[in-house]
């Protein structure tokens, strides 16, 4: 049974700094991956997808890479603002019933 | 513009009775979702519609039912049945099964 984990659950860093979301899943066979930002009594805003056959993908500050061989992927957000606080969520769908296994979640806070 | 519309935002239900929450989109999607949200857990599968007058139960349908009658439209009814509906309810759509997956701005339903 498919598994995503996200470390840490809360992170808190000063502006302008680079960070790593990090995202891990049980199963190595899945059909893409999918990173979303959620602001607080907010649904939920698609980032970046990731097809299976894919290594990263990039969007403005925002990149996200995919290991599948490891379970791994990590999103990159360069020169945080305070504006990138939010909740940060990444799910993964599996190859044979495409169904959304969701992580917890990474709750980040940019200081000003 | 695009997008998914859930309905109301905040939902309030008494005891014993049941409540729709509406979803509607103008993407042109075929697939649609229900998730439900919980503090400090991943999002979790309700019901999902891959087409119009067909849909198929998530991992958590026990106190749910919906209906697929248009392409656009996929309300979610909590019944009584329900016996901790308090939640945050967030609808997603996709062009099919396992592509990008796009949501709504959530309804929040609380038991008084």
């Amino acid at each position: 049974k498919q598994e995503v984990t996200q470390i840490p659950a809360a992170l808190s860093v000063p502006e302008g700094e680079n960070l790593v979301l990090n995202c891990s899943f049980t199963d190595s066979a899945i059909y893409n991956l999918q990173w979303f930002r959620q602001d607080p009594g907010k649904g939920l805003t698609s980032l970046l997808l990731i097809q299976s056959s894919q290594r990263e993908q990039t969007s403005g500050r925002l990149n996200a890479s995919l290991d599948k061989s490891s379970g791994r992927s990590t999103l990159y957000i360069a020169a945080s603002q305070p504006g990138d606080s939010a909740t940060y969520l990444c799910a993964v769908n599996g190859d044979s019933n495409y169904q959304l296994i969701w992580g917890a979640g990474t709750k980040l806070i940019i200081k000003p | 513009d695009g997008g998914i519309t859930q309905s109301p935002k905040y939902l309030f239900r008494k005891e014993g009775q049941n409540v729709t929450l509406s979803c509607e989109q103008n993407l042109n999607h075929d697939a649609m979702y229900w998730y439900r949200q919980d503090p400090g857990q991943g999002l979790r599968l309700i019901y999902y519609s891959q087409i119009v007058n067909d849909f198929q139960k998530g991992d958590i349908a026990e106190g749910y039912s919906v209906s697929r009658e248009k392409k656009e439209s996929f309300p979610l009814t909590v019944t009584s049945a329900q016996k901790n509906p308090t939640a945050f309810y967030l609808c997603a759509s996709s062009t099919r099964r396992g592509t990008e997956a796009f949501f709504g701005q959530g309804t929040r339903l609380t038991v008084v």
